[in-house]
């Protein structure tokens, strides 16, 4: 089944800096979301961006979405130790109904 | 107030047993699902009701069996655990038929020995 995957699977990096985490999908979709899922919890939904959107921001949040090259970006900026979490896209793919398919995530460590 | 909770939070079980997971949400949501995530935190859908219909039946032994009673209530029965199952699951909602932001309950830890 179509699947995202997300690269780096693990990024470590300081206060202050900025991190950046990539998609890639496979099939045709409706809309593209980032969660974040902090360590031992449940997760929370972060952005969504829709096929026909090109970027789109939240706070310290920018995602960008290529649907040409079927890849999405997820930019965190002034990057703090409470962003430390593991970061998923997932899409709706057309064929999937409603459900939501997951890449594998990216670990973000942020060190103070 | 909690938007989806699950119930129990742990759950530890030999193999062989039935076990449920509660699943509940206050939103209004229409549509609920499960989510199994494995020691890799891979994400799979494993079902999806709408209005208490079953829309979503993903390649899953029919050993675990989704109830909804009502639209606010998903519920996952599993029987005749194995170690496999062990994983964490998450119970998510959203509005209408889907294309939203899901909302997700704070998982279940089975730990089937």
């Amino acid at each position: 089944s179509q699947q995202g995957e997300e690269d780096p699977q693990a990024l470590s990096i300081q206060e202050g800096e900025n991190a950046t985490m990539n998609c890639s999908y496979k099939t045709s979709i409706n809309n593209l979301q980032w969660y974040r899922q902090n360590s031992g919890r449940g997760l929370v939904h972060l952005i969504l961006i829709r096929s026909n959107e090109r970027e789109k921001h939240s706070g310290r949040l920018r995602v960008t979405l290529d649907t040409s090259k079927k890849s999405s970006s997820l930019l965190i900026t002034a990057s703090r130790a409470a962003d430390t979490a593991s970061y998923f896209c997932a899409t709706d793919a057309v064929q999937a109904g409603t459900a939501l398919i997951f890449g594998k995530g990216t670990t973000l460590s942020v060190s103070s | 107030d909690t938007a989806v909770s699950q119930t129990p939070k742990y759950l530890v079980t030999q193999m062989g047993n039935d076990k449920s997971i509660k699943c509940e949400q206050n939103l209004g949501h229409d549509t609920m699902y499960w989510y199994k995530q494995d020691s890799k935190k891979f994400l799979k859908i494993m079902f999806s009701y709408n209005n208490k219909e079953l829309i979503i039946n993903e390649t899953v032994p029919n050993r675990f069996s989704p109830k909804s009673p009502d639209k606010a209530h998903l519920n996952l029965h599993i029987n005749s655990l194995e170690l496999g199952d062990s994983a964490v699951y998450f119970c998510a909602s959203t509005e209408g038929q889907g294309l939203y932001e899901q909302y997700f309950g704070p998982g279940t830890r089975l730990t089937v020995t």
